[in-house]
């Protein structure tokens, strides 16, 4: 079965660079684009940016354009999100998802969702 | 830049009744490219419909969608307990965007 595996939960402070992982399983790496979305504590959901393994093409939120990188390893199946410059703002939880079918732009398959809280 | 209101902000029901929640797109959205998630605390989203009406896998067939243009809705056709939570609409193509949601919670 399809799984996104996130890294765990990440404290930083204002101003530094965090990195979260999502390891993919039960499907072809190559075959599925990555999305990454976030959600602040009793917020709703914010689109970041996308990723397509296969290709290594990557698009942005221009919210974020500047700030946010996604690169991909296919020998281990996982795609990265690393967002810089953080602030008090970022703190939030992020997802990685999957599409629910090859060239859908609907997410049936998410990780489990990484904390990541900006604090000094 | 589109933007997607969703209303009520909150809607509160029983069980046994029947829910109706409304999703409007400031533009048009292309090829019906509009989804529907459930989400509950502490858990990640599940997709409920995509291409506004197609149920995805194993989701029942009392959450039902409809709509074109830029005004969607969701329609739980006879609530369960499990079925009170957030819900989100989402239009997808070149650049996904997410309505604020819709609580659900019982009266």
């Amino acid at each position: 079965q399809v799984q996104l595996v996130q890294s765990g939960a990440e404290v930083k402070e204002p101003g530094a660079s965090v990195k979260v992982s999502c390891t993919t399983s039960g499907y072809i790496f190559t075959t599925h684009d990555i999305n990454w979305v976030r959600q602040a504590t009793g917020q709703g959901l914010e689109w970041m940016g996308w990723m397509n393994p296969n290709t290594g093409k990557t698009g942005y939120a221009q919210k974020f354009q500047g700030r946010v990188t996604i690169t991909g390893n296919t020998s281990i199946s996982t795609v990265y999100m690393e967002l810089r410059s953080l602030r008090s703002e970022d703190t939030a939880v992020y997802y990685c998802a999957r599409p629910y079918f090859h060239g859908s732009g609907s997410y049936g398959f998410w990780g489990q969702g990484t904390l990541v809280t900006v604090s000094s | 830049e589109s933007v997607l209101t969703q209303s009520p902000g909150t809607l509160s029901l029983s069980p046994g009744e029947r829910a109706t929640l409304s999703c409007r797109a400031s533009q048009s959205v292309r090829s019906d490219f509009l989804a529907w998630y459930q989400q509950k605390p502490g858990q990640a989203p599940r997709l409920l419909l995509y291409h506004t009406s197609h149920r995805a896998t194993d989701i029942p067939d009392r959450f039902s969608g409809s709509g074109s243009g830029t005004d969607f809705t969701l329609t739980i056709s006879r609530l369960e307990p499990e079925d009170f939570a957030v819900y989100y609409c989402q239009q997808y193509g070149s650049s996904p965007l997410f309505g604020q949601g819709t609580r659900l919670e019982i009266k």
